[in-house]
């Protein structure tokens, strides 16, 4: 079964830092570009940030550009999001995706998402 | 940055057809595919159109996408609306400015 399962959300206080997971099943992991895209509640989607198949080209949102840090391990299957200075906007459900090769290509597969709520 | 516009809500009966809208800001919008995901509550959004006019498998031909270049916009139509329709659309493309994937804000869909 194609699967995408995100781990790592949580209860946060402003300023503190968090790592999301997201472990990739039953497909080609990098045969896939991925990302990262977050919804905030009662709000529309958001792309927080993408990364080639090879990590060769990696995207942010200037939303979370310099607090945010996406990575990938080919591997083990699983890509990665550290985010730091946590704010409260910051609070939402965030969804891994896999898309073609390329940061460009349209999303294939989604998880269910992670919650991330920040708040003192 | 460039941005999607989309109409905030659309309703219309069941059977009918109805078409959501999608404007690019700049630029234009033929420059790079544009994608629309359907989103039910509680649910993550599924692809329902991709490269402009293609649907994935299950998905059923009364969905179809087109571009019209001369009003910078993309289109997903829907026909013989059913009311396991309703949910959230959303358009999406790539900014190759900067590497960046754009979302529009969504439209909600009431089939009544």
């Amino acid at each position: 079964e194609v699967q995408l399962v995100e781990s790592g959300g949580g209860l946060v206080q402003p300023g503190r830092s968090l790592r999301l997971s997201c472990a990739a099943s039953g497909f080609t992991f990098d045969d896939y570009a991925m990302h990262w895209v977050r919804q905030a509640p009662g709000k529309g989607l958001e792309w927080v940030s993408g990364i080639s198949w090879n990590s060769g080209s990696i995207g942010y949102a200037d939303s979370v550009k310099g607090r945010f840090t996406i990575s990938r391990d080919n591997a083990k299957n699983s890509l990665y999001l550290q985010m730091n200075s946590l704010r409260a906007e910051d609070t939402a459900l965030y969804y891994c995706a896999a898309g073609g090769y390329s940061l460009s290509d349209a999303f294939d597969i989604w998880g269910q998402g992670t919650m991330v709520t920040v708040s003192s | 940055n460039f941005m999607l516009t989309q109409p905030h809500s659309v309703s219309e009966s069941p059977g009918k057809t109805v078409t959501i809208s999608c404007t690019g800001s700049s630029g234009s919008i033929a420059s790079n595919y544009v994608q629309w995901y359907q989103q039910r509550p509680g649910s993550a959004p599924t692809t329902v159109i991709y490269e402009d006019n293609q649907r994935p498998s299950g998905v059923p031909d009364r969905f179809s996408g087109s571009i019209d270049s001369s009003s910078n916009s993309a289109s997903l139509t829907i026909s013989g609306l059913k009311t396991e329709d309703e949910a959230d659309y959303y358009c999406q493309s790539y900014d190759s400015s900067n590497p960046h994937v754009v979302f529009g804000g969504g439209t909600k869909l009431t089939v009544l």
